[in-house]
């Protein structure tokens, strides 16, 4: 079972910051925070990971809280194409087997509205 | 560099029939994943290789399901016979290692069982 809970759904004004939660109250030390997403009819696509320190790439902001228990993916300037399926994954450190596979929740379906 | 590729995109099945998905990864990469996706739920794992071999397969249905990457390349999943719940979207990943390497997915195979 997936070790994160998420919002169902959101909404998010075009242009404007898309913050979305993600609760993973049992995470273990060794365990990152990544974010994928799901474009309507693609694959899931990587946005960005992080273990302890806030995160920033070209797509998003990842924020994640000093006991680690919770994030904020933040998207800073929401466009129509944002909207998808954003899901919020907690997966161990480990190069070698299965331990670091992927368990998907429900994520968030976020909607992008003009 | 070219993505994860997929074939067919679609695919329209009687049930007991059988039916074979093909998968080309990135170049280079070793590891190779399929995962199927019931309609609002996220991806589930089925079965993880590792260059030619498999190193994760316990939520494969072994009763109707096969996979196989002979050459450690490109990848076949099987189903036979195929049942109404097999209706899914059966999506293809890889990544150049296991463990906590980002993971790039195909656009997936939408499956019909009528």
């Amino acid at each position: 079972d997936a070790k994160t809970t998420q919002p169902p759904s959101m909404d998010c004004a075009e242009g404007r910051a898309a913050n979305l939660p993600c609760n993973h109250s049992t995470i273990s030390g060794n365990e990152y925070v990544y974010w994928y997403r799901q474009i309507h009819s693609q694959g899931p696509q990587y946005i960005i990971h992080g273990l302890k320190n806030n995160e920033t790439n070209e797509m998003a902001s990842l924020i994640i809280t000093e006991d680690r228990k919770s994030s904020t993916l933040i998207l800073p300037h929401a466009t129509l194409r944002d909207t998808a399926v954003y899901y919020c994954i907690v997966r161990v450190a480990h190069y070698g087997g299965s331990q670091g596979n992927l368990i998907f929740g429900k994520g968030t379906k976020l909607s992008v509205k003009p | 560099e070219a993505g994860v590729a997929q074939s067919p995109r679609y695919k329209i099945i009687e049930k007991r029939q059988s039916v074979a998905f093909w998968c080309n990864p990135i170049s280079g990469h070793a590891t190779l994943y399929w995962y199927q996706q019931i309609l609002g739920q996220g991806p589930k794992l089925l079965i993880q290789f590792q260059n030619n071999g498999v190193v994760d397969d316990s939520q494969l249905p072994k009763d109707r399901f096969s996979a196989e990457r002979l050459k450690g390349v490109d990848s076949t999943l099987k189903i036979q016979p195929a049942k109404l719940e097999d209706s899914a979207v059966y999506l293809c990943a890889s990544s150049p290692r296991t463990g906590t390497d980002t993971q790039y997915f195909g656009p997936g195979t939408r499956l019909t069982v009528l």
